[in-house]
C-alpha cells in the first residue's frame, strides 16, 4: 500500500488569503486527486492531477480558486485561494498505486479553518 | 453519470445488535465497489472492497455483497461494538477512474 503524507495537518487562515497543501507519497503513483469534504458531509472530488499537465478539474471547481500542481509522479500541491469562511474543510489527497488499479488510498487530510 | 445512495441516518443502535447500512449504485460498466469508514476526528480508512459482482467483501466482522442485479452492496455485521461508531461510506469506483462516494451514515452504538 502508498504511505501518503500531507502537510499542513490544519491550519487557521484568514479570509482573502490562501493556502497550499502538499501530498507527498512514498511510492511511484499512477493517479492522484484532491478532495473536499466540508463539515458533516461526504467527499467530492475537486480535480485529477496530471503530472506535467492542467488538472482536469470536476464541475463547480475552477484552476483559479484550486490551482494544482503535479511536477512529478510522487507529490502533489494544491492552493485554495482568496479563502472564504465556505472553504472551511477537510481536504484530502488520494493516490492510485501502480501495482494495483484497484486500490485507491487517501491521506489523513488536512484540515482547514476560515475565519 | 455515476452515483451511490446510501440509507440516511443518523443510525443508532444497542451493543450486539446486527448491524445493515443499505447502499445502491447507478453506473456504467462493472465499478468495484468499496465500503469506507470515518472514525470521529481520525482519516479515512478502506472497510471492505468487491471486485466483481457475487464478490463477497469482509474486515472486521463487516461483510458486503457486490450484487449486479439489485445494484446493491449493503453493509452488514452480526454484533455491533461501541468502537464500531463512526461514519460509513459507501463508494464506488469506474475502471482507470476516481472513486465517488455516497453521502455517508452515522452510526451510534450505545452500550
Amino acid at each position: 500500500s502508498a504511505v501518503i503524507s500531507q502537510k499542513p495537518s490544519r491550519d487557521i487562515c484568514q479570509r482573502g488569503t490562501s493556502l497550499t497543501i502538499q501530498c507527498q507519497v512514498d511510492s511511484q503513483v499512477t493517479m492522484m486527486f484532491w478532495y473536499r469534504q466540508q463539515p458533516g458531509q461526504s467527499l467530492t472530488l475537486i480535480a485529477t492531477a496530471n503530472q506535467g499537465s492542467e488538472a482536469t478539474y470536476e464541475s463547480g471547481f475552477v484552476i483559479d480558486k484550486f490551482p494544482i500542481s503535479r511536477p512529478n509522479l510522487t507529490f502533489s500541491t494544491l492552493t485554495v485561494s482568496n479563502m472564504s469562511p465556505e472553504d472551511s474543510s477537510i481536504y484530502l489527497c488520494s493516490v492510485v498505486g501502480l501495482a494495483g488499479v484497484n486500490e485507491q488510498f487517501f491521506g489523513p487530510g488536512t484540515r482547514l479553518t476560515v475565519l | 453519470g455515476d452515483s451511490v445512495t446510501q440509507m440516511e441516518g443518523p443510525v443508532t443502535l444497542s451493543e450486539e445488535a446486527f448491524l445493515t447500512i443499505n447502499c445502491t449504485y447507478t453506473a456504467t460498466g462493472y465499478p468495484s465497489l468499496f465500503w469506507y469508514v470515518q472514525y470521529p476526528g481520525e482519516g479515512l480508512q478502506l472497510l471492505l472492497k468487491a471486485t466483481k459482482a457475487d464478490d463477497k467483501g469482509s474486515n472486521k466482522g463487516f461483510e458486503a455483497t457486490y450484487r449486479k442485479e439489485t445494484t446493491s452492496f449493503h453493509l452488514e455485521k452480526g454484533s455491533v461494538q461501541v468502537s464500531d461508531s463512526a461514519v460509513y461510506f459507501c463508494a464506488l469506483r469506474p475502471s482507470y477512474d476516481k472513486v465517488i462516494f455516497g453521502p455517508g451514515t452515522s452510526l451510534s452504538v450505545i452500550p
